[in-house]
Parts: C-alpha cells; structure tokens; sequence
C-alpha cells in the first residue's frame, strides 16, 4: 500500500538537545510538507519541498531544519532553538488528488 | 491573508441523523479545498477533495459543496453512525504560484454521534 510513514510515533527531548523526526512516502510525490497541529491553533506549516535538494520556508520555521536528498524521505529536525516544540507533527505529500497525511509523531520537552 | 473558518466548533447528535458542517474562507481565490478527518491522536484522513471548478463531491454517505464566488463549502454526513465521531477539518488551497501548495485549515468541528 501507497503512503506516508513517520517514526517514531511518540519522541521526547531533553532542554538543549536536537531531535530528527522521520518522514517517508511511497508515493511517487514531488512535493512534501511538514505542520504542526496544537491544541486551540489548527495545523501551521513549517518547512515545506517541492523537488529534492529544494526546500522553503513556512510560516514558523524558526527553530526548525529540514533536508531534501531523496525525493521519498523529507526528515525534520527540532533544534535547540524551538523554545516550545511539544506538540503534534504531521508530514504530507501532495499530487493532483491532493494531500495524503502521515500519522504524526507526537514530541514533549520533559 | 486566507483564513478559514468552521462552524460549528462541536457536534452531538443522535445516531442515524443528518448533519451538515459548515467551512467559510475569506479569499475566493483557491486551487481546491479539501475535507479531511482526524480521530484522537491521529493523523489526518482526507474525506473528499473539490477542485475549484467544482461544485460538488459524494463520497458514500458523505457529500461536500462548494460556492467559491461566496467563501463556503459544506460537508453533509448522511445517517451519522458513531463511527463518524472525530474531528472533521476544512483546508483551502490558495491559487496561484506563491501559494507552493500550502493549505490553510480551519480550527475544525469535533463530531460526537452517540448511540
């Protein structure tokens, strides 16, 4: 079956530390997103790509890196930066039949 | 600056009723809006995509509509069932090049059916 695998389902980071979340698509899509969903806020979007070895900036990007080498993987990385990064991270690809959504990674700060 | 709205933000109803959720945008310039659903700390399962040139979309029990010129789309569940309770969630797409396919979500109607 065609979709979008993110890993792990549940991460949690220590004051200080960088952490990679995983996101992989098996479906032959060029372009790929990553949001983030808290309670109260709806979905924002982060980093988004449209080709490989192309990434941009989404609306709240700060505090956040992304890379692009394969057209089927689009990994996240919270950095240090991101003074609050609990919440609910969701990756996507998009065609023509539009969006198809993983099942996201769930990241606490403890 | 797109922004969706949905209403009403919370649902319960008894099983085997009609219902319909309500999604306005503010700007009627989109590629395509999209209904998705969301159960409790799960990603997100599209419902059923309206390109712009479209009025309507069914899929089973679920048909969506769309009136670009005035900002809103509907999405009609027929004979709720309490498997339909989740969170169902509007997203427009903007048209045009800057847009790189962005989607911009409403807060979303919490859909509670009960038996």
């Amino acid at each position: 079956d065609g979709g979008i695998t993110q890993s792990p389902k549940y991460l949690f980071r220590k004051e200080g530390q960088n952490v990679t979340l995983s996101c992989e698509q098996n479906l032959n899509h060029d372009a790929m997103y990553w949001y983030r969903q808290d309670p109260g806020q709806g979905l924002r979007l982060i980093y988004y790509s449209q080709i490989v070895n192309d990434f941009q900036k989404g609306d709240i990007a700060e505090g956040y890196s992304v890379s692009r080498e394969k057209k089927e993987s689009f990994p996240l990385t919270v950095t240090s930066a991101q003074k609050n990064p609990t919440a609910f991270y969701l990756c996507a690809s998009r065609s023509r039949e539009g969006y198809t959504f993983g099942s996201g990674t769930r990241l606490t700060v403890v | 600056k797109q922004e969706v709205t949905q209403i009403p933000a919370a649902l319960s109803v008894p099983e085997g009723e009609n219902l319909v959720l309500n999604c306005s945008f503010t700007d009627s310039a989109i590629y395509n809006l999209q209904w998705f659903r969301q159960d409790p700390g799960k990603g997100l399962t599209s419902l059923l995509l309206i390109q712009s040139s479209q009025r309507e979309q069914t899929s089973g029990r679920l048909n969506a509509s769309l009136d670009k010129s005035s900002g809103r789309s509907t999405l009609y569940i027929a004979a709720s069932q309490p498997g339909d309770s989740a969170t169902y969630l509007c997203a427009v797409m903007d048209a045009g090049g800057t847009s790189y396919g962005k989607l911009t979500f409403g807060q979303g109607t919490i859909l509670t059916v009960h038996p």
